[in-house]
């Protein structure tokens, strides 16, 4: 069965300055897809990264960046830049690439993020 | 469009009521998902509808009744509930088929059983 950790359950960064929270995940399989969802207080879940594990190339979205190192089995997301609107759960997610399994998204336990002004 | 809807955002429901969550999406996805999510903890599935019909359901109670009436809505009967399935419910949705891997997830409805 596949899992995912997230050890650190909380961070703080100052504004402006850079952080990078931590996913490891273990899984017998080669194809999977890997994401990074925000959940800011009482609002609503969103996509924040997605890497597929068959290609090398980190995924970026603006501020955002991830370190994938496959056989590490580790996806650490870079905030850059941190803003106020940056603070909120994180949460680390596989998701198997085979066509016929189930659609579950396993999640990690989350990482609380402080963004401090 | 990426919106999730969810009605109604709050809901405070005793132990004896019946009582019914909503969700829709216009995005032409053809899986749509329950989860029940406690303060400061991970979603946690309760059920799959994949091109409905239910795929999965995670050994959720019976008083817990998900229903998908069409491709675009999905509806999760509550009856007879207990104070500690007080939680936020959300719902998402995906493309489904193997043609797309994230879940795009409504704003939940946040439940009170008292």
């Amino acid at each position: 069965a596949q899992t995912v950790t997230q050890s650190q359950p909380e961070m703080s960064v100052q504004e402006a300055e850079t952080v990078t929270l931590s996913c490891t995940y273990d899984t017998s399989e080669s194809d999977y897809y890997l994401f990074w969802y925000k959940q800011p207080p009482s609002r609503q879940m969103i996509l924040v990264i997605r890497q597929e594990a068959y290609k090398q190339q980190n995924a970026t979205e603006n501020r955002f960046s991830v370190n994938f190192q496959k056989a590490a089995k580790s996806f650490s997301l870079k905030i850059s830049d941190s803003q106020l609107g940056d603070a909120a759960m994180y949460f680390c997610a596989y998701r198997s690439a085979w066509v016929n399994r189930d659609d579950k998204i396993i999640f990690g336990k989350g990482t609380r993020l402080h963004i401090l002004p | 469009d990426t919106e999730v809807t969810q009605t109604p955002k709050h809901l405070v429901m005793g132990m004896t009521n019946k009582k019914s969550l909503k969700c829709e999406q216009h995005m032409g996805h053809r899986a749509m998902y329950w989860y029940k999510q406690k303060a400061k903890k991970p979603p946690e599935l309760m059920f799959v509808y994949s091109y409905e019909k239910l795929s999965i359901n995670e050994s959720v109670p019976s008083r817990f009744s998900p229903e998908c009436p069409n491709s675009s809505l999905l509806n999760l009967h509550l009856h007879a509930l207990q104070p500690e399935d007080s939680a936020l419910y959300l719902c998402a949705s995906s493309q489904g088929g193997g043609l797309s891997y994230e879940q795009y997830f409504g704003p939940g409805t946040r439940l009170t059983v008292t």
